[in-house]
């Protein structure tokens, strides 16, 4: 079983702030995708990477894909309230393996 | 872009009820569908994977007599929670690939329902 974890589990901060989350395994992956899920939806696809050390940039997200293979990080520049939710890291070929999860709540 | 319907989004049942959920692609053909289950807070844990035309695949823990998957068409795949008892209170989500056995990649992405909030009294 191909395992992701993700760092930190919890993040509070305020609006503007930055952060980063991390998305880590001992496994080599063919790619890896984030999500967003808000309370009561399914997840949202944010990104995929597939290239190892893959740089992507969605508007003030920054997503980047480990040389190896084997972890992500997603970048947040000056967080939004609209940014809440949990955000899941994901990977796998036949089937997907979702991270640990990482809850982040932006004070306004 | 692609969409995936699960109906009902929420549902309350007595225990010792069965409950069935349906994960529909509505404008493309899911060869392959997935079932997750999420706790509060926590992250989605793959219970089975359904190819249409064939049995589930569950995953190790995941009762399969109790969880009944059927995939009959490549729009439709259901979930059936027999017998439920409160424990099985969750939320369920589907998602769905067009691609052959779910190899998900840049092209072929997951599509996620919406979810079915299940509360078993």
């Amino acid at each position: 079983t191909q395992l992701l974890e993700q760092s930190p589990q919890f993040l509070s901060i305020q609006e503007g702030e930055n952060l980063t989350v991390y998305c880590n395994s001992s496994s080599v992956f063919s790619s890896l995708q984030w999500y967003r899920q808000e309370p009561g939806e399914g997840p949202v696809l944010l990104v995929t990477v597939v290239t190892g050390g893959e740089v992507k940039k969605l508007k003030r997200l920054t997503f980047q894909f480990g040389d190896a293979r084997k972890d992500s990080s997603l970048h947040i520049t000056a967080a939004q309230p609209g940014d809440t939710g949990l955000y899941l890291c994901a990977g796998g070929y036949q089937k997907v393996t979702f991270g640990t999860g990482t809850k982040l709540q932006v004070i306004p | 872009g692609a969409v995936v319907s699960q109906h009902p989004s929420r549902v309350i049942c007595k225990s010792g009820t069965s409950v069935k959920i349906e994960c529909r692609s509505l404008d493309f053909q899911a060869t392959t569908m997935f079932w997750y289950r999420q706790f509060p807070k926590q992250s989605l844990m793959l219970m089975a994977t359904s190819n249409e035309g064939s049995k589930a695949t569950y995953e190790q823990g995941v009762e399969k007599d109790k969880f009944l998957i059927n995939h009959a068409s490549l729009t439709l795949s259901t979930l059936t929670v027999t017998s439920a008892h409160p424990e099985d209170s969750s939320f369920y989500i589907c998602s769905a690939s067009s691609s052959l056995a779910g190899r998900v990649s840049y092209k072929s992405p997951l599509h996620f329902g919406n979810g079915t909030r299940l509360t078993v009294t």
